[in-house]
């Protein structure tokens, strides 16, 4: 059964640095997401991607973050200079093109900010 | 933004036994999903409803998208071991304009089974 697959599982990065998370998506899916979820809290929408272009972002999705799709599949998140609060687990969904609100999620990367 | 309230936070049940666990909203919603999380893993999809009133099962979870549109309860029948886990509600409510299809998160129910 395909699979959205994420890299690296584990990211340990210092304050300051920028990191890139990559999300491989289910190769006929049309909709790619970011989300975030801080330790033991719920799951929070960043980013949605369609199109090659975003369509939609969250407050948390500031300028210091951006996303793109180089090459038709990796599908990337930057977070240009890393914050303490940046912490989290990042995890990729996407979705297939059509009237469905079934999002398929990677298995996260947990990003570690010190 | 919109907030999605999960209940119970958490349950502390005997292998054998049926929960339930619902979320409700002030707001009228689009769908429903259903989610299960594991340690350290990400959501994998248990069920989606699309219409209200509707009641989906899938094995031994069963779901249903309130009439009002506003609520949805998840019930897993004959509990296993491997039950155990957080389970998210998510759905986008009907005014958030828009066509990228963002899910909204609750909070979560941790289910613990104990054999």
């Amino acid at each position: 059964e395909p699979e959205v697959t994420q890299t690296p599982s584990h990211q340990v990065t210092q304050m300051g640095q920028e990191v890139i998370l990559r999300c491989v998506p289910i190769s006929n899916h049309l909709y790619f997401y970011w989300y975030r979820q801080i330790l033991g809290q719920k799951v929070e929408f960043l980013v949605s991607f369609y199109n090659n272009e975003i369509s939609e972002k969250s407050e948390i999705f500031d300028d210091q973050f951006s996303v793109e799709r180089p090459d038709g599949s990796n599908f990337t998140l930057k977070i240009r200079s890393t914050k303490l609060e940046d912490s989290a687990m990042y995890f990729c969904a996407t979705k297939t093109g059509g009237y469905s609100y079934e999002q398929y999620f990677g298995p996260g990367t947990r990003l570690t900010v010190t | 933004g919109q907030q999605l309230n999960q209940s119970p936070q958490s349950m502390f049940i005997q292998e054998g036994e049926d929960v339930s666990m619902n979320c409700t909203s002030s707001s009228i919603f689009n769908t429903w999903l259903w989610y299960k999380q594991d340690p350290g893993e990400g959501p994998v999809l248990l069920i989606a409803l699309y219409k209200a009133g509707e009641l989906t099962s899938n094995g031994r979870l069963t779901a249903q998208f309130g009439i009002t549109r506003k609520d949805s309860f998840l019930n897993i029948s004959a509990s296993i071991p491997s039950d155990v886990g957080i389970y998210f509600c998510a759905g986008q409510p009907l005014n958030s304009g828009g066509s990228n299809y963002k899910l909204t998160f609750g909070k979560g129910t941790l289910l613990t089974v104990n054999p």
